[in-house]
Parts: C-alpha cells; structure tokens; sequence
C-alpha cells in the first residue's frame, strides 16, 4: 500500500488530453513538492515534472503538473502513442523523514 | 556526458549480503545528495535511501532500516549501498538516482542492477 494514492490505470485516444490524480495527506503532498516521473517500459524512470508545476528542458509542454492542498495532478494533452508508461507521483513525507512514491498509473494510449 | 552506472547486482540466499556501487561522471559529485530507489518484479518504484553531499546524513524506507545502509566515496564519485540480512522481498531492479540541486528532484537515473533473494 502506497502513501501517494493513483489510479492504476488511465487510458486516452490520440490527441485527447488526460489527467492523473496523486492523493496524499498534510505531511507529504500538503507541506512539499511534489515531482512526477515517467517510466517507458523496460527503462529507467525519468523526470517529468519538478516543484508541482515545473518541467524540465527537454520535456514537452503537453506535460503539465498542479497541486492543491493534498492532492496533485498530472495532465497530458495532445496525447502521443509514445506517452505510453508508468507514471509515477512523489513527494517528501516530514512524519516518515522519506521519499514516498504512489503505486503508479499505467497510461494506455488506445 | 552526466551518467550514473550501478553495478553489484546478482543472486544472494536469504540472508546474505551484497554491495552495489553507482559510479558517477560528467558532474561534480559532492555537489549532490544521492539516492537508492527499487522496483520489484512487475511492480512501482519504491525509495530505499539518501544521502547528503558529505555522507554525514542519511535517511532509510522503514522496510530497509538497519539492515541497508548507504555511503559515499566522493573522491571515488561513487555511491554505495550496503544491503545485510537480504530477503525474499528486497528482490528488485535498484537504481540510483541523482536529486537535483534546488528541489529539482530525481534529475539523473542510472540504469539499474538486478539483486535476486533466493535459496
């Protein structure tokens, strides 16, 4: 059982715009950032989105990462066969003095 | 060309112990607080560890503390990570990940090496 809850599955067509949601409490998502990370298969993971809202270079603005409160959200517009990976939502817990990882979405471009 | 490279994987029985390494390059490495992060067999990422520029903190997942512990060699640019008392469920791809300065997060990945737990 994870600390960041995620859906463990989310599915689009091409083109379509897609969002996946990272549930967590005060003392992770509500007093931290919260990055994202993408995992093609068979790959190492790769960042996607740092500071809550923040890409870097290299990555397309049709990632975009939001934060209220605690929870988070990572969207995906102008969805591409090639965004099809894991996702995963991470942030810093202050009770646990850890880094805590949600379970991971699994992103299906239909 | 910035680039992290992990080695020691392999097979261990339940119970024993095995040290990875994670050579770094292109990047001046005491700059840098590192991490271990795992992942299971068809399962999500789990973070294992970190560790400060000089080594002189560091921070454990509840399911590793005091059997795991990871250290530095910043004139060797290497990372370490010493895992005792192994089990069946420390079997996993762990990689080790650089974290950015300024809260930019995970910003380097090396490949990963494989540990196998089994008798």
């Amino acid at each position: 059982q994870s600390v960041l809850t995620q859906p463990p599955s989310a599915s689009g067509t091409p083109g379509q715009r897609v969002t996946i949601s990272c549930s967590g409490s005060r003392s992770n998502i509500g007093s931290n950032f919260v990055y994202w990370y993408q995992q093609l298969p068979g790959t190492a993971p790769k960042l996607l989105i740092y500071r809550n809202n923040q890409r870097p270079s290299g990555v397309p603005d049709r990632f975009s990462g939001s934060k209220s409160g605690t929870s988070a959200s990572l969207a995906i517009s102008g969805l591409r066969s090639e965004d099809e990976a894991d996702y995963y939502c991470v942030a810093w817990d202050d009770s646990l003095s850890g880094v805590v990882f949600g379970g991971g979405t699994k992103l299906t471009v239909l | 060309e910035v680039q992290l490279v992990e080695s020691g994987g392999g097979l261990v029985q339940p119970g024993g112990s095995l040290r990875l390494s994670c050579a770094a390059s292109g990047f001046t490495f005491s700059r840098y607080w590192m991490h271990w992060v795992r992942q299971a067999p068809g399962k999500g990422l789990v973070w294992v560890s970190r560790i400060n520029t000089d080594g002189s903190s560091t921070n454990y997942a509840d399911s590793v503390k005091g059997r795991f512990t990871i250290s530095r060699d910043n004139a060797e640019n290497t990372l370490y990570l010493q895992m005792n008392s192994l089990r069946a469920e420390d079997t996993a791809v762990y990689y080790c990940a650089r974290d950015g300065l300024y809260n930019s997060g995970l910003d380097v990945w090396g490949q990963g090496t494989t540990v196998t737990v089994s008798s």
